[in-house]
């Protein structure tokens, strides 16, 4: 039963667009929304986190959207650069000590 | 501030025998995970030590097991390995709602 879900396997943007990458969940006990970044043979890298008071947050090129009621998440990216190619994680905590899940990534590749 | 280390990157085993791999936390972090990742599954959670004792696990069988020392270091251990045991298995460190990774160990199992 997978509880963070991210339906697209791949997503293709041309260099200078948006890259819109989304992320559902099932469990209404997350409150914690975190996107890893991973190139290939290393390990994830944090790339921007959400808390489930906020409806938003924003980092630079990078924005985090929540919405509660439908237990959806996207990463906004913008302008999409070639180095953002890489499979991007949505991940989701509640408190409590519990692990942090995550989704099967999204692949994305920004074309020059 | 040094990251996490986890040793070795790299390790060819053959079906049956056993295996160790060994995870350094950041300094000051008390809770370490182990995920394991295969093409196509994503990031699976295997378990988790906080202050040297299981606080989590995840759905794998009993031939994974773990442990943590006094010094966070935690390490891993597969015992029988199978082919499909091949994977990147990664190590976080935590301390609240933040996760650092470590670069992984990539395991072939032939």
């Amino acid at each position: 039963d997978q509880q963070v879900k991210q339906n697209s396997p791949s997503l293709s943007v041309q260099e200078g667009r948006i890259s819109i990458l989304n992320c559902d969940y099932t469990n209404s006990m997350f409150d914690y929304f975190l996107w890893y970044k991973k190139y290939p043979a290393e390990g994830p890298t944090f790339l921007i986190s959400i808390s489930s008071i906020k409806d938003k947050n924003e980092d630079g090129r990078f924005t985090v959207f929540l919405n509660k009621s439908a237990k959806h998440l996207s990463l906004h990216i913008v302008p999409s650069q070639p180095g953002d190619s890489a499979v991007y994680f949505c991940a989701a905590l509640s408190s409590g000590n519990t692990p942090l899940v995550f989704g099967k990534g999204t692949r994305l590749s920004v074309i020059a | 501030k040094a990251g996490v280390t986890q040793t070795p990157r790299y390790l060819i085993k053959t079906r049956g025998q056993q295996v160790t791999l060994s995870c350094s936390p950041i300094s000051g972090h008390r809770s370490v995970s182990w995920y394991q990742q295969t093409p196509g599954q994503g990031l699976q959670f295997l378990f988790e030590y906080f202050s040297e004792t299981q606080r989590n696990k995840g759905n794998f069988p009993g031939r994974f097991s773990g442990r943590q020392f006094s010094n966070s270091r935690s390490e891993m251990n597969v015992s029988t390995l199978e082919l499909g045991d091949s994977a990147l298995y990664l190590c976080a460190s935590s301390t609240g709602y933040g996760y650092t990774f470590g670069s992984g160990t990539r395991l072939t199992v032939v």
